[in-house]
């Protein structure tokens, strides 16, 4: 497809468990950007590559979360030992160049239990 | 203070009414501006971006106060569907800085 594709689009796992999220950004986009977002807020930034290499991570809540982009366009949010406050939407968007229109996928929801 | 604010509404207003809000930023060394619709359950998506001059798309008008470090977003018209929450984006270097958003309600 021409868009931002997420995968899965829900997921409900038990605290505790290990979690991987999909993101398969527009063809030729170098900028790929992680977020969260909860009900009633606006997105939350966790990380930010530009090609293969995270450029940031400064928004990554903790060492459980860990995001990869081995060949510059799939990327794959993982989360080890999964809380009950990590139940969010996961958002991935990506641009052309970076800070440029950002062009989101729907969203994976996580439901921790 | 937070670095992108704006006041969370809801804003609740009839159909065929004008409507503005404001987005104040912190930092003034932001470079770009942006203003992205969400609906309710959906990802954001690019409603217009904000430059200097100012600029308009159809109802929609956006305009950038540097001075005073605000965007604003003026819709006149207003239509059922654009009810949603809007969010306004800074950017600095590659970093884009989200607003929390406003709500929007057209009522009939």
């Amino acid at each position: 497809g021409a868009g931002v594709s997420q995968t899965p689009s829900n997921k409900v796992t038990e605290k505790g468990k290990y979690v991987e999220l999909r993101c398969d950004p527009i063809s030729g986009h170098t900028a790929l950007y992680w977020y969260r977002q909860s009900l009633g807020q606006g997105p939350e930034f966790l990380i930010y590559f530009q090609g293969t290499g995270a450029a940031d991570d400064s928004g990554l809540p903790n060492d459980r979360f860990f995001a990869v982009r081995p060949e510059g366009s799939v990327s794959t949010l993982k989360i080890q030992r999964t809380e009950r406050g990590d139940s969010a939407v996961y958002l991935c968007a990506s641009s052309l160049v970076p800070a440029g229109e950002l062009f989101f996928g729907e969203g994976s929801r996580l439901t921790v239990l | 203070r937070k670095e992108v604010e704006q006041d969370p509404g809801p804003f609740n207003v009839p159909e065929g009414a004008t409507v503005a809000f404001n987005c104040t930023y912190s930092n003034s060394a932001s470079q770009s501006f942006f203003w992205y619709r969400q609906d309710c359950r959906k990802e954001p998506k690019l409603l217009m971006s904000v430059y200097s001059s100012g600029n308009e798309d159809g109802r929609f008008t956006a305009q950038l106060n540097r001075a005073s470090q605000y965007i604003s977003l003026l819709i006149r018209d207003s239509k059922l569907s654009d009810s949603a929450t809007y969010l306004c984006v800074v950017t600095l270097n590659y970093q884009l800085i989200w607003g929390a958003g406003t709500k929007l309600i057209i009522k009939p």
